[in-house]
């Protein structure tokens, strides 16, 4: 089973519009970051979230992380070529040893 | 200057040959990882070590072996290769978990 469930998977706009994707789980993470991953290269971090109700601003993208920390959303707004890519949540749990829990992903693709 | 370097980028072997990934951070951070992004882009973790230290060492087979020789250094060795074994492998480091900071990745692809 999927600990981290994102949707949606696939995500085809035009410039200009908005999109949300989000992040469910039925376990609790003390942190959630969201990465944005180009193809032929590793994830690059985008934002962490550690507080319950936080909610971080980068440009266009906004990120909430839930009050009970079991879930999150990116959203985007106004779209734009350059958002274009592959981004992913990722989660750490409340326990020591062990590492970042990744979603499956969202392949966002926004033409012009 | 590369944060976390991995080579090589592409690695194209037979079926049950060996092969090593070798993985630098000049980051300064205290952990490294090396995680599997399958086909359909879902990245799982393999292992984890913490100053040289095994923490993470998940339901991998024996084949693969990671090596740390020092905190900055995070090898990963793999023995009589299988077609299954095609993936993207990427290494990572963090400072006691903060932000990870990803390699550009090594395309394994056995034939």
């Amino acid at each position: 089973t999927q600990l981290l469930e994102q949707s949606p998977q696939f995500l085809s706009i035009q410039e200009g519009e908005n999109l949300t994707v989000y992040c469910n789980s039925s376990s609790v993470f003390s942190s959630l970051q969201w990465y944005r991953q180009e193809p032929g290269e590793g994830p690059v971090l985008l934002v962490t979230v550690v507080t319950g109700g936080e909610v971080k601003k980068l440009k266009r993208l906004t990120f909430q992380f839930g009050d009970a920390r079991k879930d999150s959303s990116l959203h985007i707004t106004a779209a734009q070529p350059g958002d274009t890519g592959l981004y992913l949540c990722a989660g750490l749990l409340n326990q020591a040893g062990t590492a970042l829990i990744f979603g499956k992903g969202t392949t966002l693709s926004v033409s012009s | 200057d590369t944060a976390v370097s991995q080579t090589p980028k592409y690695l194209v072997t037979q079926m049950g040959n060996d092969k090593s990934i070798k993985c630098e951070q000049n980051l300064g951070h205290d952990t490294m990882y090396w995680y599997k992004q399958d086909s359909k882009k879902f990245l799982k973790i393999m292992f984890s070590y913490n100053n040289k230290e095994l923490i993470i060492n998940e339901t991998v087979p024996n084949r693969f072996s990671p090596k740390s020789p020092d905190k900055a250094h995070l090898n990963l060795h793999i023995n009589s290769l299988e077609l299954g074994d095609s993936a993207v492998y990427f290494c990572a480091s963090s400072l006691q978990n903060y932000g990870y900071t990803f390699g550009s990745g090594t395309r394994l692809t056995v034939v």
